[in-house]
């Protein structure tokens, strides 16, 4: 079955970096687009970012943009957000989400999601 | 400020019927398919409705979606105290080139 589970949360200064994972299994991890979607503590959904199945093409939230880093190695089925110069505004239960389709990329269509990660960001 | 507006809530009967509205742009839902998500209290979401009113195999006929122009909406019919939730309408923003929620819906069953 399908599964995804993200590590790498915690808690962190601002103005510091953190990198969040995200292990894939029981699908073929190469085919598909993988997003980070986050949630703030009692807040609603707020898209991240997303990669391309082949790592080619990435888009990012105006939010994190210069700022986070999503990429992907297929050949260990891992996920991974690079987050710097975080902000108590990143405070929030990060979420990794599979793409519908395969080779898609710009899509909302997520139909896996992990249980997320909590990272707070506080001095 | 979400680029996609929803009410913030919406509440009904059980075995009632109930719809939430999900308003974009030409930028988005007008020009994107749009999908709707449940989250349950403490858990990740679930993608009810992909491309504007299709449903993933096990989602019950109960929950339907359409789209007009640059709105959508999510039905629900026969409501039960087990679809209290919040929901959330999802699509693709190609001025933004990023991907956009709706703020969420809380559904109350009274």
């Amino acid at each position: 079955q399908v599964q995804l589970v993200e590590s790498g949360g915690g808690v962190v200064q601002p103005g510091r970096s953190l990198r969040l994972s995200c292990a894939a299994s029981g699908f073929t991890f190469s085919s598909y687009g993988i997003n980070w979607v986050r949630q703030a503590p009692g807040k609603g959904l707020e898209w991240v970012a997303v990669t391309s199945y082949d790592g080619d093409n990435k888009y990012y939230a105006d939010s994190v943009k210069g700022r986070f880093t999503i990429s992907r190695d297929n050949s260990k089925n891992t996920l991974w957000l690079q987050m710097t110069s975080l902000r108590t505004e990143d405070t929030a239960v990060y979420y990794c989400a599979k793409n519908l389709r395969q080779y898609s990329s710009r899509s909302s269509n997520f139909d896996y999601w992990g249980q997320g990660t909590l990272v707070t960001v506080s001095s | 400020q979400s680029v996609l507006t929803q009410p913030p809530s919406v509440s009904a009967a059980p075995g009632q019927k109930v719809t939430i509205s999900c308003s974009g742009s030409s930028s988005n839902i007008g020009n994107d398919y749009v999908s709707w998500y449940q989250q349950l209290p403490g858990t990740a979401p679930k993608l009810l409705i992909y491309d504007n009113n299709k449903r993933p195999s096990g989602i019950p006929d109960r929950f339907s979606g359409s789209k007009s122009g640059t709105s959508a909406t999510l039905g629900i019919t026969g409501l039960q105290t087990g679809d209290e939730a919040d929901y959330y309408c999802g699509t693709w923003d190609r001025s933004l080139s990023a991907g956009v929620f709706g703020g969420g819906t809380k559904l109350t069953v009274l």
